[in-house]
């Protein structure tokens, strides 16, 4: 069966400072993978998603970057932090869009990680 | 560019029947989604329904699409305290890729 893990859970960070937040998908090849960000008290906002091995689209522009070195890893990355940059990153993975009959490629969420910027 | 919009908190009593709407503005929508987030935890998909369809049901939830006002709602019915949780409506033009989410919607149940 197929799990996804994110960390670290939790994470709080000073403002300026780099930021990693990993990904992992098992269980599945060539998945579609995805970041959001759920600030607080707000719905959920795509950051990035990824059809392949190095290919990331952005969806918001923002000092945040995304990278897929591997088929099922999936890195959020910051050089600089920002106060804004608080809140619950959600990673999640489809099945790509070669795979499956079914029309409905559900999305699979992390458990999350909660950054705090101070 | 796409905009899903729900209400903020709902409370209902056990037992009841709980209503959570979702409005969305993308004619383009093709697959409507609604999620289920308990504190702490990611999202898990609820159940979904497809632009040319009415109504779904699946056990105790049923959900209604009107297309033509673009509304979109979910209903659960004998709520349970274990379903007090954010419930997010989605949308996407294409299956299971990009999806544009509305703010959640609380739901307290209270016995």
């Amino acid at each position: 069966s197929q799990t996804i893990h994110q960390w670290p859970a939790t994470l709080v960070q000073p403002v300026g400072s780099p930021l990693s937040l990993e990904c992992t998908v098992e269980g599945t090849s060539n998945p579609n993978l995805y970041w959001y960000r759920q600030a607080a008290g707000r719905g959920l906002q795509l950051l990035f998603y990824s059809v392949g091995i190095g290919q990331i689209s952005s969806e918001v522009p923002q000092n945040l970057s995304a990278s897929r070195p591997q088929d099922r890893q999936f890195i959020l990355s910051s050089k600089k932090l920002l106060l804004s940059d608080s809140g619950f990153y959600l990673c999640a993975w489809s099945e790509g869009w070669d795979h499956g009959e079914a029309p409905l490629y559900e999305q699979y969420f992390g458990p999350g990680t909660r950054l705090t910027v101070t | 560019g796409e905009d899903v919009e729900q209400s903020l908190f709902l409370s209902v009593r056990e037992g009841d029947s709980s209503v959570i709407n979702c409005t969305y503005t993308d004619s383009s929508s093709t697959y409507l989604y609604w999620y289920k987030q308990e504190p702490g935890a990611g999202l898990q998909l609820l159940t979904y329904i497809f632009s040319n369809m009415d109504m779904k049901q699946d056990q105790r939830l049923t959900v209604l699409l009107n297309k033509k006002d673009k509304h979109l709602s979910l209903r659960i019915a004998d709520t349970q305290t274990g379903d007090s949780a954010i419930y997010f409506c989605a949308e996407s033009m294409y299956a299971g890729n990009m999806l544009t989410f509305g703010g959640g919607t609380r739901l307290m149940v209270k016995p």
